[in-house]
């Protein structure tokens, strides 16, 4: 079975600081989808940004990007100039096929 | 287009009882899955419907039940409650049969079990 490991229960950032949430996942697949997702406080999770396993490139979506390492099967979220509103639980998700599996999260506290 | 659609948001149920959750796709999403969020566990995979068949499982007992109808509405059963039932409960759905891509989370149902 697919497992996924969010080491990091808690991070903090300070505000238009970087910070990286690490994601290290288990899996005999070559073929499979990586994602992360956010869940404000209003508890609404809402997609982040997506990794096809078969693509090189690291996706990028805005002030979040990705450090996919296929071989060590590590898939780290990097959130640059941090805003307020990023202060939510991220959770790290594998998906193959249908079923999709997620990370215990990490939960992001922004300071000002 | 209305999102995805939880009933009901909060209630509180006593053990041994059993309760029904409801869960309204996105329009033309065929598929929905249950998860089960509790601060300790992080989201647990229950099952996931499409076209009116279980296609997938979690490692949940068979206390947990559900079904899908043929509009995609779906509905998740719990019965004989237990305390370690309580938690948030979120349905999420996706449009297509090979599903690689983004899920669409509903706001979650609240269970208390006291």
């Amino acid at each position: 079975a697919q497992t996924v490991t969010q080491s990091q229960p808690e991070m903090s950032v300070q505000e238009a600081e970087t910070v990286t949430l690490s994601c290290t996942y288990d899996t005999s697949e070559s073929d499979y989808y990586l994602f992360w997702y956010k869940q404000p406080p209003s508890r609404q999770m809402i997609l982040v940004i997506r990794q096809e396993a078969y693509k090189q490139q690291n996706a990028t979506e805005n002030r979040f990007s990705v450090n996919f390492q296929k071989a060590a099967k590590s898939f780290s979220l990097k959130i640059s100039d941090s805003q307020l509103g990023d202060a939510a639980m991220y959770f790290c998700a594998y998906q193959l096929n249908n079923d999709m599996r997620f990370g215990a999260g990490t939960r992001l506290t922004v300071k000002p | 287009k209305a999102g995805v659609t939880q009933t009901p948001r909060y209630l509180i149920k006593t053990r041994g009882q059993q309760v029904t959750l409801s869960c309204s796709p996105i329009s033309g999403h065929r598929s929905v899955s249950w998860y089960q969020q509790t601060p300790g566990q992080g989201l647990q995979f229950l099952f996931e419907y499409f076209s009116e068949t279980q296609r997938n499982k979690g490692n949940f007992p068979g206390r947990f039940s559900g079904r899908q109808f043929s509009n995609s509405r779906s509905e998740m059963n719990v019965s004989t409650l237990e305390l370690g039932d309580s938690a948030l409960y979120l349905c999420a759905s996706t449009p297509g049969d090979r599903n690689t891509g983004e899920l669409f989370f509903g706001e979650g149902s609240r269970l208390t079990v006291l």
